[in-house]
């Protein structure tokens, strides 16, 4: 069973929108929680990892949300750019070490349009 | 510039064929990831190195087998490959970062379609 659920599945918006994505999972326990960026034909790259019971970060135009206690996190992007198209990919991992396991979600496809 | 770098990007094989894919990184990190992405599904471990000739099974490590004697290179080899093995291949690396959390350097990938 899928353990790393993301909404929505795709989603496109106009040059300048914001939009949030969604991620709920139900891996125990959860250490962290990050975000990665993955463009087309290639791969992932890390834009912020959340770690604490009730987390925020923020990275330019990227900021993220994390609630342990309802195991759900967001990433809102905001004046979106058409650069920003992409896959998003919301990993869950139950350590913090390399001796645990990341639990991927399959991915919110993001198309930004002119 | 840290650099996960992966050879080849793109590889065609018949079905009973041996498979070599490579992978190298230059940030002299201790451990090494081969994730194998499929359409609609999250990234699978296949296997984790923790250092050279220190190697584990990840999630499916069936049809599987991995070489790392060189901290700096991490191979997945497939002996007599499958269709169902036709997939797009990440290796990635990791170093500890803020709250000593493990953050993965990820290669472009090789997509691997097995005839």
């Amino acid at each position: 069973k899928t353990q790393v659920e993301q909404s929505p599945q795709s989603l496109v918006v106009r040059q300048g929108e914001n939009c949030v994505l969604q991620c709920n999972y139900s891996v125990t326990p959860d250490n962290h929680l990050r975000w990665f960026k993955q463009d087309t034909g290639k791969g992932l790259v890390s834009l912020t990892v959340l770690v604490d019971q009730k987390d925020k970060t923020s990275n330019g135009r990227y900021s993220a949300t994390l609630d342990k206690d309802a195991k759900h996190s967001t990433l809102h992007i905001t004046a979106t750019l058409l650069d920003d198209t992409a896959t998003y990919i919301c990993v869950v991992g139950d350590r913090g070490s390399a001796l645990g396991r990341l639990h991927f979600g399959a991915g919110t496809q993001l198309i930004v349009i002119p | 510039d840290m650099k996960v770098t992966q050879m080849p990007r793109y590889l065609i094989k018949r079905m009973g064929e041996n498979v070599l894919l490579e992978c190298g990184q230059d940030m002299s990190h201790e451990t090494m990831y081969w994730y194998r992405q499929d359409p609609g599904l999250g990234l699978q471990l296949i296997y984790i190195s923790y250092d050279v000739d220190s190697n584990s099974e990840g999630d499916i490590p069936k049809g599987y087998r991995v070489s790392r004697k060189k901290r700096e290179h991490f191979s997945l080899i497939l002996d007599s490959a499958k269709t169902n093995q036709t997939s797009v291949y990440f290796c990635a690396s990791s170093v500890r970062d803020r709250g000593s959390q493990n953050t993965l350097y990820f290669g472009a990938g090789t997509r691997l379609s097995v005839l």
